[in-house]
């Protein structure tokens, strides 16, 4: 299994551009999660997914959009990039909603600048 | 969401000494608890977990401890190595709104 797969791995956007972020799992995990990562920061929750066709907000959702149209993939998309979304993003997935670990992808380092 | 915490920011240990990384949590109906080690560079890895209902549980060179009174979280790591440099983080298993806490970076000297 390769786990949980993000690409691209580094992106460097100019404001106001757009781009989606792939995350797939090939663990048929139910649910995902889209976290950012701020330099010496902790994880926050951008968005969640629970299954195909179902996405919630997490902390941190203003300015990403995302969709679950498949168990596999859980993209999340940037419309209107802007110099604070400059972050590290993970993917996540998990089998069930207790008493299960998250499996993390290897992240997204994306600059708005 | 959960709040969870770190005691430390920073915990400097020699190789070969043991290292205990400390987590606090707010929410006393959280019956599971995980640890993850991120590398530089890397997403999170699971380490160990542990439910409400036990006080301890130990892995390859790592303990975790529990105590539900206090509710305070630790983490144990035998004859620490260069290669346990990282960041640690808790969390407690719920299905939505994950929050960890910035983390504990472990730095391990020779």
């Amino acid at each position: 299994n390769a786990g949980v797969t993000q690409t691209p791995k580094f992106r460097i956007l100019k404001i106001g551009q757009s781009m989606t972020l792939q995350c797939t799992q090939d663990m048929n995990h139910n649910y995902m999660y889209w976290y950012r990562q701020d330099p010496g920061m902790g994880l926050k929750l951008i968005y969640y997914s629970v299954g195909a066709g179902i996405t919630d907000k997490g902390e941190v959702p203003n300015g990403y959009n995302v969709s679950r149209s498949t168990t596999e993939d859980f993209p999340l998309r940037l419309e209107l990039a802007a110099p604070s979304q400059t972050s590290v993003y993970f993917c996540a997935s998990t089998y069930g909603p207790q008493a299960s670990p998250l499996h993390f992808g290897n992240g997204t380092r994306l600059t708005v600048t | 969401g959960e709040s969870v915490g770190l005691h430390l920011p920073t915990l400097s240990v020699q190789e070969g000494d043991n290292s205990i990384i400390n987590c606090a949590y707010s929410n006393s109906a959280s019956d599971y608890f995980i640890w993850y080690k991120q590398e530089s560079g890397k997403g999170p890895q699971f380490i160990i977990d542990i439910r409400s209902n036990m006080d301890k549980r130990q892995g390859q060179r790592v303990t975790v401890l529990l105590n539900k009174t206090v509710k305070h979280l630790s983490l144990q790591i035998a004859a620490t190595q260069p290669g346990d440099s990282a960041v640690y983080f808790c969390d407690t298993g719920t299905a939505s709104k994950l929050t960890f806490g910035t983390g504990t970076r472990l730095q391990v000297t020779l």
